[in-house]
């Protein structure tokens, strides 16, 4: 089957510049994550959604930070007023949330490089 | 504050040797270990995991070991293939909390 997508894989922006990734996690994920990868580090967590319902934000960097699932599906995460420390690759993971300790499925990533 | 860590940023092994990679954590209520093998402009691909119940857990050629006690887990690869190279994450969750933390991450070349 399809596994999570992500959307666009590549994003050049002008500092100031705002954008949004989208992701398609696998078809009736419960749970879905956003993290951050910095060139040479491990991802970092950003966000996660049960359904619809955001209930953790902790490592959102700062109130530029925004993201959506507004159906339980498909997710958006924007960032206003980009700076060139944003510039990293955004991962996207689900997990079915079938049982308590689940594996997490990661999309491509897209790579956001802020000029 | 770095809960995982892997502190060998690269490892080099012949082809058909076993491949060791490490991985050290800080964080006692971690209950929940993964591995992912990611490949250049890829997202990370899951390999096998471990619940803190267990000590071992084995698929096909790949083989996580868990010591609590040491807050230490390893993952062996026998026999190493070329394709095996690639950069191996460490992960863990726990506390009732999904979302995973990551090591820096282990650059495995396979040698023919």
């Amino acid at each position: 089957g399809a596994g999570v997508s992500q959307s666009p894989r590549y994003k050049v922006a002008k500092r100031g510049q705002d954008v949004a990734l989208r992701c398609d996690p696998i078809s009736g994920h419960v749970s879905l994550f956003w993290y951050q990868q910095a060139l040479g580090q491990g991802p970092e967590f950003l966000t996660y959604f049960q359904n619809e319902a955001q209930l953790d934000k902790s490592g959102l960097p700062s109130d530029r930070f925004f993201a959506e699932r507004p159906e339980g599906s498909v997710s958006t995460l924007k960032i206003q007023r980009t700076q060139q420390e944003d510039s990293a690759v955004y991962l996207c993971a689900s997990s079915p949330r079938l049982a308590f300790q689940e594996t997490q499925y990661f999309g491509p990533g897209t790579r956001l490089l802020v000029l | 504050d770095q809960q995982v860590k892997q502190n060998s940023p690269s490892l080099s092994v012949q082809e058909g040797r076993i491949s060791i990679l490490n991985c050290d954590y800080t964080n006692s209520m971690f209950d929940y270990f993964l591995w992912y093998k990611k490949y250049p402009a890829e997202g990370p691909t899951f390999l096998i995991s471990i619940s803190s119940i267990k000590d071992k857990n084995e698929d096909g050629r790949f083989t996580v070991f868990l010591n609590k006690s040491a807050k230490h887990l390893s993952l062996h690869i026998v026999p190493s293939q070329p394709g095996d190279s690639a950069v191996y994450f460490c992960a863990a969750s726990g506390n009732g909390n999904e979302k995973l933390t990551f090591g820096t991450g282990t650059r495995l070349t396979i040698i023919p």
